[in-house]
């Protein structure tokens, strides 16, 4: 199956300092992304729709201003956590969908990073 | 009312045992549905598809009744390397909902 990658996988940070996010679809291209947030013992909750070329869609309660998301390419999508405190720590997660000759509802994920924010 | 809501578990069960897992979804809109399965500090990866008509995949049936917006997943014969914990996802319009999860742990 295509294959999605994230860096870095874990990252450890200071209140008050941003994080950078990177989600790569290695062997297709993903017009659309989506970032994904997940508390421990908690289901993946969607945070927002990144789709190439224009900006991202952001679900309710999600802060675009804090959770600044780019997606510059048909590869690559970046998540920044800025100015993070430590309820931003969680699991997050990306996923790409490979239009090409399959379900337009397949989603490959990333592997994740954990961010933790002390 | 969650929009996907599952049974958290855990289910602990010996090898080789049969375990259901059950499924409600609210939006009746919803078009495609999936197991997915997670394991411990990892990213889910897609396990089957679920149809109405049902289907198979080895040791594996998922069942969908749209009437009661309701899915299943049945496992037999399990293994110990099943443990992990098992995703109910619903799509409508391209717009994928997870349900919490149900933990399930197979004991030698």
């Amino acid at each position: 199956g295509a294959v999605v990658s994230q860096h870095p996988s874990r990252v450890i940070c200071k209140s008050g300092t941003s994080v950078k996010i990177e989600c790569r679809s290695l062997d297709f291209q993903a017009t659309t992304m989506f970032w994904y947030r997940q508390f421990p013992k908690k289901s993946l909750m969607l945070m927002a729709t990144s789709n190439e070329g224009s900006k991202a869609t952001y679900e309710q309660g999600v802060e675009k201003d804090k959770f600044l998301i780019n997606h510059a390419s048909l590869t690559l999508s970046t998540l920044t956590v800025t100015s993070a405190h430590p309820e931003d720590s969680s699991f997050y997660i990306c996923s790409a969908r490979d239009h090409a000759g399959v379900p337009t509802d397949t989603q490959y994920f990333g592997p994740g990073t954990r961010l933790t924010v002390l | 009312r969650k929009e996907v809501e599952q049974d958290p578990g855990p289910f602990n069960v010996p090898e080789g045992a049969t375990v259901a897992f059950n499924c409600t979804y609210s939006n009746s809109a919803s078009q495609s549905f999936f197991w997915y399965r997670q394991d411990c500090r990892k990213e889910p990866k897609l396990l089957m598809s679920v149809y109405s008509s049902g289907n198979e995949d080895g040791r594996f049936t998922a069942q969908l009744n749209r009437a009661s917006q309701y899915i299943s997943l049945l496992i037999r014969d399990s293994k110990l390397s099943d443990s992990a914990t098992y995703l109910c996802v619903v799509n409508r319009n391209n717009d994928m909902r997870f349900g919490a999860g149900t933990r399930l742990t197979v004991k030698p």
